[in-house]
C-alpha cells in the first residue's frame, strides 16, 4: 500500500523567512505532484516532478524530487502573506500517473 | 489550461435523499475520472476511478451501493450519494485525465446533509 507523509503538517512563519516542506513516499514512483488548496477551494497544480532530481520553480517556491529516497521537497523563499494555504504533495499508484494517493497537507500560515 | 466543472458547487440534503454530483470535461474527452472525498482539515481520499463506458473501480472500504458512479460519455461522470446521512458530509472532488497524460480537478462540491 502506497503511503505518503508530509512534514510538518502545521507551519506558522513570518514573512521573509524560508522554509521547507517535506514529503515521503513508500514505493517506487517516477511522477509527484505539489498542489494548493485554499480554504473552501478545490485543488491548483503547482509542480509536476518527473524525474529523478528534478527541479522547478515558480515564482517564491521551489519543488524537487529524488526517487532514491522517496523524497521530494518543496521550499518556500522569502515567504509572503499570499502563501498561506495548504500544501498537498501527492503520487501516482496503481499504474495510472493520475491515481493519486495524497499526504496529509501542510497548513501553512505566513504571519506579517 | 483544459477545464472540468463540478456541479452543484454546494448542495443541502435531508437525510435519507440522494444527492447527484456531476463532473464535466469542458473541452477534452475525458477517458478517466477520479473521485476524492475530502472531510474537514483533512486530505483528500480516493473514492473510485471511472472509466468511460465501463463500471467504477471503488477504493477499499467505499459502499458502490452507495455512491454510485457513472462515466457514460467522455465529458460526463456521475456521483450519487444513496441515502444519505449526517456521516456522508463531505467535500467532494473529481479530476478529469485523457489517456492519462494530464489531470484536472473540478472545483469540488460540498455536501451537507441534515
Amino acid at each position: 500500500e502506497l503511503k505518503v507523509e508530509q512534514n510538518p503538517l502545521f507551519l506558522s512563519m513570518q514573512e521573509g523567512k524560508n522554509y521547507t516542506i517535506y514529503c515521503n513516499y513508500s514505493t517506487t514512483s517516477d511522477r509527484l505532484y505539489w498542489y494548493r488548496q485554499d480554504p473552501g477551494k478545490s485543488l491548483e497544480s503547482l509542480f509536476v516532478l518527473l524525474s529523478n532530481g528534478a527541479v522547478k520553480q515558480e515564482g517564491r517556491l521551489m519543488a524537487s524530487l529524488d526517487t532514491k529516497a522517496r523524497l521530494s521537497t518543496l521550499h518556500i523563499t522569502a515567504a509572503v502573506h499570499d502563501l498561506s494555504a495548504t500544501y498537498f504533495c501527492a503520487v501516482g499508484s496503481g499504474g495510472s500517473n493520475y491515481k493519486l494517493t495524497f499526504g496529509k497537507g501542510t497548513l501553512l500560515t505566513v504571519n506579517p | 489550461g483544459a477545464v472540468v466543472s463540478q456541479h452543484p458547487s454546494w448542495v443541502i440534503c435531508k437525510s435519507g435523499t440522494s444527492v447527484k454530483i456531476e463532473c464535466r470535461s469542458l473541452d477534452f474527452q475525458a477517458t478517466t475520472m477520479f473521485w476524492y472525498r475530502q472531510f474537514p482539515k483533512q486530505s483528500l481520499m480516493l473514492m473510485a476511478t471511472s472509466n468511460e463506458g465501463s463500471k467504477a473501480t471503488y477504493e477499499q472500504g467505499v459502499e458502490k451501493d452507495k455512491f454510485l458512479i457513472n462515466h457514460a460519455s467522455l465529458t460526463l461522470s456521475t456521483l450519487t450519494v444513496t441515502s444519505a446521512h449526517p456521516e456522508d458530509s463531505s467535500f467532494y472532488i473529481c479530476s478529469a485525465t485523457y489517456l492519462n497524460t494530464e489531470a484536472f480537478f473540478g472545483q469540488g462540491t460540498r455536501l451537507t446533509v441534515v
